[in-house]
């Protein structure tokens, strides 16, 4: 059973408009939460990681939000450009030993396209 | 810096062949993972390692072999190929930024690899 769920699966927006994904997740103990950016035919580029207690990060027009209790989080996309048509990926990493560190849980990501 | 490097971009393999994806990286990260990416779904790890000589398996290793002998390579096996090893392949190298925050991840351009 997948860990992490997004939603929506995939949305086309309008150049210059607002976008809101959401990303709930069921990984526990919860340790950190990232956003990955990953264009056509390219590996994914960390946007921004989050811990427990950071509940909004911003990265350009990108800002991340995270509510830990509820266990959910969303990545808004302000005045959207072309460059942002990607797929958004949630990833969640759960707090454990050293080798946990390597094993995140992926979500199967968001498909924005921005029209003009 | 060139970061993380794949060979090669393409590769169409017969069933039951065999073929090795190369990953190199230069930041000196003692990090280094293989995914897997399915169309619709979330990336899946296959192999890792915490650093040369050491590494250990994933969610989907069947299939797959490992070894990291250098810092710097970190080479994937795939041994009889078989139409279900069909994906794109992501090499990715990380370092640690904190225990809570976890590591930043650096993917490289991916494999796309047709089993047929």
């Amino acid at each position: 059973k997948n860990q992490v769920e997004q939603s929506p699966q995939s949305l086309i927006i309008l150049e210059g408009k607002n976008c809101t994904l959401q990303c709930n997740y069921t990984v526990s103990p919860f340790s950190n939460l990232r956003w990955y950016k990953q264009d056509t035919g390219r590996g994914p580029v960390s946007l921004t990681i989050m811990t427990f207690s950071e509940n909004t990060k911003s990265n350009g027009r990108y800002t991340a939000t995270l509510d830990a209790d509820t266990k959910q989080s969303s990545l808004h996309i302000t005045a959207s450009q072309l460059s942002d048509s990607a797929s958004y990926i949630c990833v969640v990493s759960a707090e454990g030993t050293t080798d946990s560190w390597g094993k995140l849980q992926f979500g199967a990501g968001t498909q924005v396209v921005v029209t003009p | 810096n060139a970061g993380v490097t794949q060979t090669p971009k393409f590769r169409i393999l017969k069933i039951g062949q065999s073929m090795t994806l190369q990953c190199t990286q230069d930041m000196n990260h003692n990090y280094m993972y293989w995914y897997r990416q399915d169309p619709g779904m979330g990336l899946k790890l296959i192999y890792y390692s915490v650093g040369a000589g050491i590494t250990d398996k994933g969610e989907v290793p069947n299939g797959y072999n490992v070894s990291r002998s250098t810092t710097e390579d970190f080479p994937l096996r795939l041994e009889l190929a078989a139409p279900s090893q069909t994906s794109v392949y992501f090499c990715a190298s990380s370092w640690v930024l904190s225990a809570k925050r976890g590591y930043e991840q650096y993917f490289g351009p991916g494999t796309r690899l047709t089993v047929t």
